[in-house]
């Protein structure tokens, strides 16, 4: 079955690091792959998008790329600040009767000033 | 209007009370979801509505009762809930036609006493 992969956390940065978010897929169509971020207390907010293959979604300095070669779809900051301290889900969706969203587990990430 | 609005935002209940969530949105989706999340854990579909009609139950007890009144309104009745369904709620929608993901509610953080 469909299924998202994301790396454990938390993931501890200091402010302007280098982030990166690892995501691979396991999909029996052809997905749509979406980055979604919940701070605490919030729900899910789209974060970024990608519908095809070698697509790059980009957001807030965040961006990810639509890799079909590796199955991947890792999230990448260049320098993270405080306020990014949050949860992020990797998910996917297949163009079927359902419409619906497969999650990964979630990474927590800590920034610390 | 680029939201989904959830009511309450927190809601105590007991075992024996009968209660409703309810979701709003004008952005003129036609799919309607309900996912419930635990604390640490992904969201998990609970329910699809798609142009106000139940497509999809995820083998949710009967204890939780969904209802599309309109293509704006989403509900979902409470009723002899036990304390293991204390979660976030989250309502979302999409456009029925295409797959560019969902936009989420804040959700109602649920506590059974």
């Amino acid at each position: 079955g469909d299924s998202v992969t994301q790396m454990e956390g938390p993931v501890t940065l200091s402010e302007e690091a280098f982030l990166t978010i690892n995501c691979t897929y396991t999909a029996t169509g052809y997905p749509s792959l979406f980055w979604y971020v919940q701070y605490p207390g919030e729900g899910l907010q789209l974060l970024l998008k990608a519908t095809k293959a070698d697509d790059k979604g980009s957001n807030k300095g965040f961006e990810a790329t639509y890799r079909k070669e590796t199955t991947s779809f890792h999230l990448e900051k260049g320098s993270v600040q405080v306020s990014d301290s949050a949860v992020y889900f990797c998910a996917l969706s297949v163009v079927d009767s359902s419409y619906k969203l497969i999650f990964g587990s979630g990474t927590r990430l800590l920034v610390r000033p | 209007d680029t939201e989904v609005t959830q009511t309450p935002k927190h809601l105590v209940m007991g075992m024996t009370n009968k209660k409703s969530l309810k979701c709003e949105q004008h952005m003129g989706h036609r799919a309607m979801y309900w996912y419930k999340q635990k604390a640490k854990k992904p969201p998990e579909l609970m329910f699809v509505y798609s142009y106000e009609k139940l497509s999809i139950n995820e083998s949710v007890p009967s204890r939780f009762s969904p209802e599309c009144p309109n293509s704006s309104l989403l509900n979902l009745h409470l009723h002899a809930l036990q304390p293991e369904d204390s979660a976030l709620y989250l309502c979302a929608s999409s456009p029925r036609t295409d797959n560019y993901g969902y936009t989420f509610g804040s959700g109602t953080r649920l506590t059974v006493v």
